[in-house]
């Protein structure tokens, strides 16, 4: 079955410094996206990607934040300065379209950042 | 006021119990609706999408009332592999936004 590979699986990193997380979405899928979980807390939306650009982003997703597909298979969140409150797991998502209501997320396995 | 709200347990119940989970939603625009299931720092994984007829896979069956905004999940006949944190997630304008998620521990 496909499926959203994401690396690294875990992160740690000095607080101040930029960090990339990787994700290959699965490879029929138009619509990307990235959430976080802080330990213990629910799972939030950052932000959306079709067609080479941001389609959404919440308040979570400040300047800190860029995202890039910078090849037809990987899917990059940058976080320039991390900060310690940066920590969390992040999930990379994927979705084969949005022209239906009950459009299915699928889910990479993660990466925990640990900010220092 | 939260997009999403869920009782976060835990709900801790015998071997082949019986039960029920509650969602409710605040927007009255929302679209789509899943229950999606995460095991302890894992990624979350679809357990069904909730139709307004309701719909039933196995032992869990979803109902969703529009006039309440309300979603529901019954798991049935329950295994220790039940055991994880069942979210209720809801889609708007295409954000899908997460409920806290309920615990479940199904215990021998």
């Amino acid at each position: 079955e496909p499926e959203v590979t994401q690396t690294p699986s875990h992160q740690v990193t000095q607080m101040g410094q930029e960090v990339i997380l990787r994700c290959v979405p699965i490879s029929n899928h138009l619509y990307f996206y990235w959430y976080r979980q802080i330990l213990g807390q629910k799972v939030e939306f950052l932000v959306s990607f079709y067609n080479n650009e941001i389609s959404e982003k919440s308040e979570i997703f400040d300047d800190q934040f860029s995202v890039e597909r910078p090849d037809g298979s990987n899917f990059t969140l940058k976080i320039r300065s991390t900060k310690l409150e940066d920590s969390a797991m992040y999930f990379c998502a994927s979705s084969e379209k949005r022209d239906t209501v009950y459009e299915k997320l699928f889910f990479g396995s993660g990466t925990q950042l640990s900010v220092l | 006021r939260k997009e999403v709200e869920q009782d976060p347990g835990p709900f801790n119940v015998p071997e082949g119990a019986t039960v029920a989970f509650n969602c409710t939603y605040s927007n009255s625009a929302s679209q789509s609706f899943f229950w999606y299931r995460q095991d302890c720092r894992k990624e979350p994984k679809l357990l069904m999408s909730v139709y307004s007829s309701g719909n039933e896979d196995g032992r869990f069956t979803a109902q969703l009332n529009r006039a309440s905004q309300y979603i529901s999940l019954l798991i049935r006949d329950s295994k220790l592999s039940d055991s994880a944190t069942y979210l209720c997630v809801v889609n708007l304008f295409n954000k899908f936004y997460f409920g806290s998620g309920t615990k479940l521990n199904v215990k021998p």
